[in-house]
């Protein structure tokens, strides 16, 4: 099944604790990138990669590291996670070269909570 | 500068009623367009899509209606099931298929049994 799947779904974690948020795609995509969706304010891009060893920051980067050393694999990396990091996380994949419909498909979601 | 935006926060319609949900968008050189359902707990599914050469296309159940004079989107659902009650956002393309999308603040429709 094609699917972006992300790790944990749930997290509980405390200030400066680093941590990382895993997620990867069986679609062959391009381009992943990752988004924090937050009440009133919608879905926010944070990084995103075109391909491979190429990263960009998207609208609200800071606090976050990201990282493509392979085409399936895309990890958000906080290294010191505060309290207005608490947010629901989204990562999403598409191969916009490809043609006609790239839409994102999306993974699940990772719910942070920092205290 | 770029924002897509959605007229109404809150949609309320009868089971069995049509529902349409509406998007401006502010980039007159978007040329790809998409809208999303979330349903709580869940991350934005893909429902349909539409390209700046077309100003309707059909799905099942759904049609997106685009109007590129006045730079607006929508998306009408038929004969509205309680499984459709969700978040809906629409999305714009406008950086010429790098692949960006940018992203409305959200529809909620609530379907009424």
């Amino acid at each position: 099944e094609a699917q972006v799947t992300q790790n944990p779904r749930y997290l509980i974690t405390v200030t400066g604790k680093k941590l990382t948020v895993t997620c990867s795609q069986n679609m062959n995509h391009e381009y992943m990138s990752w988004y924090r969706q937050d009440p009133g304010l919608g879905l926010r891009q944070i990084y995103y990669s075109m391909n491979v060893e190429v990263t960009d920051k998207g609208d609200v980067p800071e606090g976050y590291k990201v990282s493509r050393k392979e085409k399936r694999n895309f990890p958000l990396i906080l290294e010191s996670p505060s309290p207005n990091q608490t947010s629901l996380y989204f990562c999403a994949s598409s191969n916009p070269r490809a043609g006609g419909r790239y839409g994102y498909t999306f993974g699940s979601g990772t719910r942070l909570t920092v205290v | 500068g770029e924002s897509v935006g959605l007229h109404l926060p809150t949609l309320s319609v009868q089971e069995g009623d049509n529902s349409i949900i509406n998007c401006a968008y502010s980039n007159s050189a978007s040329d790809y367009f998409i809208w999303y359902k979330q349903e709580s707990g869940k991350g934005p599914q893909f429902i349909i899509d539409i390209r700046s050469n077309m100003d309707k296309r059909q799905g099942q159940r759904v049609t997106v209606l685009l109007n590129k004079t006045v730079k607006h989107l929508s998306l009408q659902i038929a004969a509205t099931q309680p499984g459709d009650s969700a978040v809906y956002f629409c999305a714009e393309d406008g950086s010429s298929n790098t692949g960006k999308l940018i992203f409305g603040q959200g529809t909620t429709l609530q379907v009424k049994p």
